[in-house]
């Protein structure tokens, strides 16, 4: 079957303007994730989506940042007003519950460059 | 607020010499632990994982991590690497407490020249 996939694999944009970055998780997994790899970094937690519930959006690092997961499927992680700091590998995961449980399938990562 | 650290950012080895990367966490309660693993060009790909039982977990490819408790450590093992295994290596931590994430390291980067 199919992993998780995401687009656009590269994206480069000027500073200031807005980007939409889009997760496809493995059919029937509950759990999604979305991780930012800073060059030289670990994986930063950005939000997680679990099902029905409420997302638990407690890393994202500011306000410019916002995703959506529709109909428990796909989500897009979208980046307002976008920032060189904003510069960044994005990666999206999923998995078939519980972070502490279930092994997080990665997807290949969005490569964003904002110049 | 947890945290993990991984000491060594980059590790050169030949082929057959044994491997030891470090991972270290703060969490004084109970942890879930993972390693993942990013070949050149590939997706991060679970290794190994600990949520209770034998300290000593085994993983796939040779590699297998030890649970030591009082140290809060989580060290990463394999007697006799080949060239295959260079890759990115990140430990990763669960505090289980119902927080649904991870939290990762910094990765180490090794290399095993042939």
């Amino acid at each position: 079957g199919a992993g998780v996939s995401q687009s656009p694999s590269n994206k480069v944009t000027e500073k200031g303007k807005d980007v939409e970055l889009r997760c496809d998780p493995i059919s029937g997994h509950t759990a999604l994730y979305w991780y930012r790899q800073s060059l030289g970094q670990g994986l930063e937690f950005l939000i997680y989506f679990q099902g029905n519930s409420a997302p638990d959006k407690s890393g994202l690092p500011s306000d410019r940042f916002s995703a959506e997961r529709t109909g428990g499927s796909v989500s897009t992680l979208t980046i307002q007003r976008t920032q060189q700091e904003d510069s960044a590998v994005y990666l999206c995961a999923s998995s078939a519950g519980l972070a502490g449980t279930y092994e997080q399938y990665f997807g290949p990562g969005t490569r964003l460059t904002v110049t | 607020a947890q945290s993990v650290s991984q000491h060594n950012h980059h590790v050169i080895l030949s082929e057959a010499a044994s491997l030891e990367l470090g991972c270290n966490y703060s969490y004084g309660g109970t942890v879930n632990l993972f390693w993942y693993v990013q070949y050149p060009g590939q997706h991060l790909q679970l290794l190994l994982k600990y949520f209770s039982g034998d300290p000593l977990v085994k993983g796939i490819k040779g590699f297998e991590a030890e649970f030591i408790k009082s140290k809060f450590s989580f060290n990463l093992r394999k007697p006799s690497v080949q060239w295959s295994d260079t890759a990115e290596y990140f430990c990763a931590v669960n505090a289980n407490t119902g927080f649904q994430k991870l939290v990762f390291g910094t990765g180490t980067r090794l290399l095993v020249s042939p």
